[in-house]
């Protein structure tokens, strides 16, 4: 069964640390979605790509987030510098076609 | 852009009833609406789908209803159990030419299905 895996699963950090996660999106996927998700605003779309080029990083700060795809197998997320009010999950999605399939997830914790 | 409104934001139903969630979309154009469920602490995941090509799509226990018309669908789960409690999503999304568009999500719905 396939899966997008993401890392790490859990991150602890203190203010000002730069933040990277990664994802690897299901073999043959060509797009890729980042997503936060916190109580109070839910799910929400920060960037995607499709064949590795961004289409869309609107709902993404853009001061100190970063999205890129190195290669079809990796994603990177950074945060740089964090902020408490970055502390969240971080999903990463990927898809060929619909539906999309989501990783298990970053939990980030800003101190 | 698209906006999804999801209600209720909670459900409490007992064992054995019905649960229906009803989602409203903004964007005539969108034309791919999933729901996803997500249990705590757990990844999202998808229970069903429905394009705007159909009307209704069932699968065992859950179905999905869409009204083009008045832009809105719904998810109905019978005989729950306790196994279903969750947060449910819905979404909507413009799906053209094999490619994956975004989702916009609505906020959630968190079902409880008491024994």
């Amino acid at each position: 069964d396939a899966r997008v895996t993401q890392t790490p699963r859990h991150k602890v950090t203190e203010m000002g640390q730069e933040v990277t996660m990664r994802c690897q999106p299901i073999l043959g996927h060509n797009t890729v979605f980042w997503y936060r998700q916190t109580m109070m605003q839910g799910l929400e779309l920060l960037a995607y790509f499709r064949n590795r080029a961004p289409l869309d990083d609107s709902g993404m700060p853009k001061d100190r987030f970063s999205a890129e795809m190195p290669d079809a197998t990796l994603a990177t997320l950074k945060i740089q510098p964090s902020e408490p009010r970055d502390s969240a999950v971080y999903f990463c999605a990927s898809g060929q076609n619909q539906p999309q399939h989501f990783g298990d997830g970053t939990r980030l914790s800003i101190l | 852009g698209e906006n999804v409104e999801q209600h209720p934001s909670t459900l409490s139903v007992q064992e054995g009833d019905s649960a229906v969630i009803k989602c409203t979309y903004s964007d005539s154009a969108s034309n791919y609406f999933p729901w996803y469920k997500q249990e705590l602490g757990k990844r999202p995941q998808l229970i069903i789908d429905i394009r705007s090509n159909v009307g209704e799509k069932k699968d065992q226990r859950i179905a999905v209803t869409l009204n083009k018309t008045a832009k809105h669908f719904s998810l109905h789960i019978t005989e729950t159990q306790p196994e279903d409690s969750a947060v449910y999503f819905c979404a909507a999304s413009i799906s053209s030419g094999g490619s994956n568009y975004k989702l916009t999500f609505g906020k959630g719905t968190l079902l409880t299905v008491n024994p």
